[in-house]
């Protein structure tokens, strides 16, 4: 079972860019690295997936390096409205078999004006 | 709006009371799992049902009693529950199970037993 660590907690300020490194050390080869994000009394929700390299969608761009065992999650130009827990899972995403996704405690990132 | 509702998004519970826990979802979904999540702790995995099986079961006390009707719906039964069991419950689903990704998550129901 993939382990992941990440850093407890943030601080940042509106409009900067903001990275969290996740440290998977473990990574299997069929893994893949989801984030999600959780607001407050709310479930956690999908923000973005990469196997290597760099994926970007609307929101978020999530960088890997060749050898997998850490990813970085980068949120251009914050907001308060980011302020949440930002969570790093790593598990098999190709065939639905194989390693079972684990929440850690996440990392809690607070915006400030 | 997820596309995994829960109902109710809150509840107040004696010790002695029954109560349920509702979840729904109509996104084709073949797995759905109950998730408990304590103040400052990390999310803990309850059940799992995956195509209306229960095939996880991680230690829960058997005050709390999954019960999964079909596909689309997932109920979580809780009778004689301790102060200790308040804390906010999750429902999600995914596509299949095991999942890599695509877990959808409900907003939760914040349960607090007195």
């Amino acid at each position: 079972l993939a382990k992941t660590t990440q850093p407890i907690s943030m601080d940042s300020y509106e409009g900067q860019e903001v990275n969290i490194t996740c440290s998977h050390n473990n990574i299997a080869t069929n893994d893949y690295i989801t984030w999600y994000q959780q607001f407050p009394s709310q479930g956690p929700r999908f923000i973005i997936q990469g196997y290597k390299t760099k994926v970007t969608n609307e929101v978020a761009s999530l960088f890997i390096p060749a050898d997998r065992k850490s990813s970085t999650l980068s949120l251009p130009r914050v907001s308060l409205s980011d302020t949440a827990v930002y969570y790093c899972l790593v598990g098999d995403g190709l065939t639905g078999g194989g390693n079972k996704l684990t929440f850690g405690t996440g990392t809690q990132l607070k915006v400030e004006l | 709006e997820t596309g995994v509702t829960q109902t109710p998004r809150h509840l107040v519970m004696g010790m002695t009371n029954k109560k349920s826990l509702k979840c729904e979802q109509h996104l084709g979904h073949n797995a759905m799992y109950w998730y408990k999540q304590s103040a400052k702790k990390p999310l803990e995995l309850m059940f799992v049902y995956s195509l209306e099986e229960r095939v996880e079961n991680n230690s829960v006390p058997s005050r709390f009693s999954p019960e999964c009707p079909n596909s689309s719906h997932l109920f979580l039964h809780l009778h004689t529950l301790q102060p200790e069991d308040s804390a906010l419950y999750l429902c999600a689903s995914s596509q299949v199970y095991p999942t890599g990704s695509g877990y959808t998550f409900g907003s939760g129901t914040r349960l607090t037993v007195v």
